[in-house]
């Protein structure tokens, strides 16, 4: 079945720092990806997407390019705040089923010290 | 415009009890999905709602666990004889069949705590 791979922290970087969390899929269809975020508190964002290969993903800063070959959605950020402190999910829907349902990696816990 | 909601937001009960959850969808979102976050297993999907009927209920961990929806709208999702690895917070999310990448907005979630 489907699964999704990610580092799983926690992830511990000063402000402005580069940031990089890596995620790698498994799926038998042609699936969108996405990464969402949960902020303290708060409930679960989408933060960015993207739909097929080669594919780039990006919103506040954040980028990540869906890699067919290397089946991985990597998020990077060249220059992380305090305020980015979260955790990240990285997530798949398989288009190739009718429900469009999602699969997550575990978590990686971002703390961004000032 | 409102966002899909739940209640109750925190729900503690003792172990055996029966437990509802409730989940109103953003209005128009005719797909809605439950889902499951703990520490142990992460977020797991349970069930998928397609109007009032649920084509995918894999996920569901056992025959304690339903759900149903109603007028293509509000869901409840019902476990009954409450036990403790039930202990989770339970997420709703609903998404547009009419958007192209079928996004899926969460609601803030019920953290259900069997004692």
């Amino acid at each position: 079945g489907d699964s999704v791979t990610q580092m799983e922290g926690p992830v511990t970087l000063s402000e402005e720092a580069f940031l990089t969390i890596n995620c790698t899929y498994t799926a038998t269809g042609y699936p969108s990806l996405f990464w969402y975020v949960q902020y303290p508190g708060e409930g679960l964002q989408l933060l960015l997407k993207a739909t097929k290969a080669d594919d780039k993903g990006s919103n506040k800063g954040f980028e990540a390019t869906y890699r067919k070959e290397t089946t991985s959605f990597h998020l990077e950020k060249g220059s992380v705040q305090v305020s980015d402190s979260a955790v990240y999910f990285c997530a798949l829907s398989d288009s190739g089923g009718s429900n469009y349902k999602l699969t997550f990696g575990k978590g990686t816990l971002l703390t961004v010290n000032p | 415009g409102a966002g899909v909601s739940q209640s109750p937001s925190n729900k503690v009960t003792e172990k055996g009890k029966d437990v509802e959850l409730r989940c109103d969808p953003i209005s128009g979102h005719t797909a809605l999905y439950w889902y499951r976050q703990s520490l142990g297993q992460g977020l797991e999907f349970l069930i998928y709602f397609q109007g009032n009927s649920a084509p995918d209920k894999s996920g569901l961990p056992s025959d304690r666990f339903s759900a149903e929806r109603t007028g293509g709208s509000v869901s409840t999702l019902t476990i009954q004889r409450t036990q403790q690895e039930d202990s989770a917070v339970y997420l709703c999310a609903s998404s547009s069949r009419t958007q192209s990448s079928y996004e899926q907005y969460f609601g803030p979630g019920t953290r259900l705590t069997v004692t």
